[in-house]
Order: C-alpha cells, then sequence, then structure tokens
C-alpha cells in the first residue's frame, strides 16, 4: 500500500513556527503534495516536492527526505488564518494514483 | 475563485433518486478528477479523466457513474445511493494528467455537499 500517516492535529501560537510532518511508503512514490483547507473550502495547492531538500515559498517551507519515506511542512510566522487542515498527499505516478493522508488539523491560538 | 465551480453545492436524496453532479473549469486544463471527502477520513480518488478518456477507476462502485463530454465539463451520475454514501464530493482540475509532465497542481472546486437519507 501506499500509507500516508500525519498527525490529527496540533496547536500553536501566533507569531510562532510549527513543523507538520508526513510519512509515505516509497514504492513507486514520485512526489509529494502539501494541500491546505480551510473548514468548509475546498483544498488549495502548497507546494509539490520531488527532489530532496527544502523548498522555500514565502511563510511556507516543504522539505522531502526520498530515503527516509519523509516530508514536513514547516510554517512560519504563524497567522490566525493559517488556521486550516494540511493534507499531505504522495503521487504514485506509476500507479497513476493520488493517496492523500487524513489531514493535520492546525489550531492556532493567540 | 479557483476557475473550478462545482452545483449544486447542497443535494439531498433519498436511495431511490437518481441525481447528477456537475463540475466545470473554465482554466483550460486537461484533466479532471473526482473525490469523494467523509468525515475523518482521507481525500479518496474516484475517477481520472484525461483528455476526456477515463485512465482511472479506483473501485468505484457502480451506483456512481462518471462522464465527461468534454475537457472542460465532468459529471458524476448518481442512483441507488447508500447513507455511507454521505459525503463531500470535490471535483478539481489540472494541466495534464499526474505521472505525465509536471504540470498536474490540481485545482479544486468547493464541492458538494451530498446527504443521502
Amino acid at each position: 500500500g501506499q500509507n500516508i500517516d500525519q498527525p490529527t492535529e496540533m496547536t500553536a501560537t501566533e507569531g510562532a513556527i510549527v513543523q507538520i510532518n508526513c510519512t509515505y511508503q516509497t514504492s513507486g512514490f514520485n512526489g509529494l503534495f502539501w494541500y491546505q483547507q480551510h473548514a468548509g473550502e475546498a483544498p488549495t495547492f502548497l507546494s509539490y516536492n520531488v527532489l530532496d531538500g527544502l523548498e522555500e515559498k514565502g511563510r511556507f517551507s516543504s522539505f522531502l527526505s526520498r530515503s527516509k519515506g519523509y516530508s514536513y511542512l514547516l510554517l512560519k510566522e504563524l497567522q490566525m488564518k493559517d488556521s486550516a487542515s494540511y493534507l499531505c498527499a504522495g503521487d504514485y505516478s506509476s500507479a497513476s494514483k493520488i493517496i492523500f493522508g487524513s489531514g493535520t488539523r492546525l489550531s492556532i491560538r493567540p | 475563485e479557483t476557475g473550478v465551480t462545482q452545483t449544486p453545492r447542497h443535494l439531498v436524496m433519498g436511495m431511490t433518486n437518481k441525481k447528477s453532479l456537475k463540475c466545470e473549469q473554465h482554466l483550460g486544463h486537461n484533466a479532471m478528477y473526482w473525490y469523494k471527502q467523509s468525515a475523518k477520513k482521507p481525500l479518496e480518488l474516484m475517477f481520472v479523466y484525461s483528455l476526456e478518456e477515463r485512465v482511472e477507476n479506483n473501485s468505484v462502485p457502480s451506483r456512481f457513474s462518471p462522464e465527461c463530454p468534454n475537457s472542460s465539463h465532468l459529471f458524476l451520475h448518481l442512483h441507488t445511493l447508500q447513507p455511507e454514501d454521505s459525503a463531500l464530493y470535490l471535483c478539481a482540475s489540472s494541466q495534464d494528467r499526474v505521472g505525465t509532465s509536471v504540470r498536474y497542481e490540481q485545482y479544486f472546486g468547493p464541492g458538494t455537499r451530498l446527504t443521502v437519507t
């Protein structure tokens, strides 16, 4: 299978930094997506990592280690509007599949 | 505004009804997808269409029947559904299909909240 595992819930403080981890099965793996989904809204694309290393996009960065089957999403200078679910999804192109994790619900407190 | 619209936004139907969900993308994309999102469960990919041809059907029950008449429109026809089919049904599109290029960042529609009674 292509299990995608991520924590169910996390809490962080406004202005702080939070790291959301995701592990996945490496067999047939091509790349990893991160999406943000606010309650009652559609998911929106954040990042896609194929190569090892850190990719930065403003306050959000995403890291991938292909050998370890591990990724994380790093959110800096947290704002209240960052309260949302963050979905990790593995791209298993060899099987034409995108497998989503259950999502991490992030709550930001003042 | 994501460029992907879905109608209706909410739907309540009985188990003997027949209804259809509609998705339209205004982004000029070549691939479209149907997902099911149930409470506390991961997003489940149901169907993938690329250039109007179905390329993926993830063992979805036959009571769900997709239709893609052109690259901008995608339908999901529903009949004799079960209460456990109640969920948020999301449509998405991407420039190209997953696995064909890097241009498969997916844009999601707002979803149809389906309740089967």
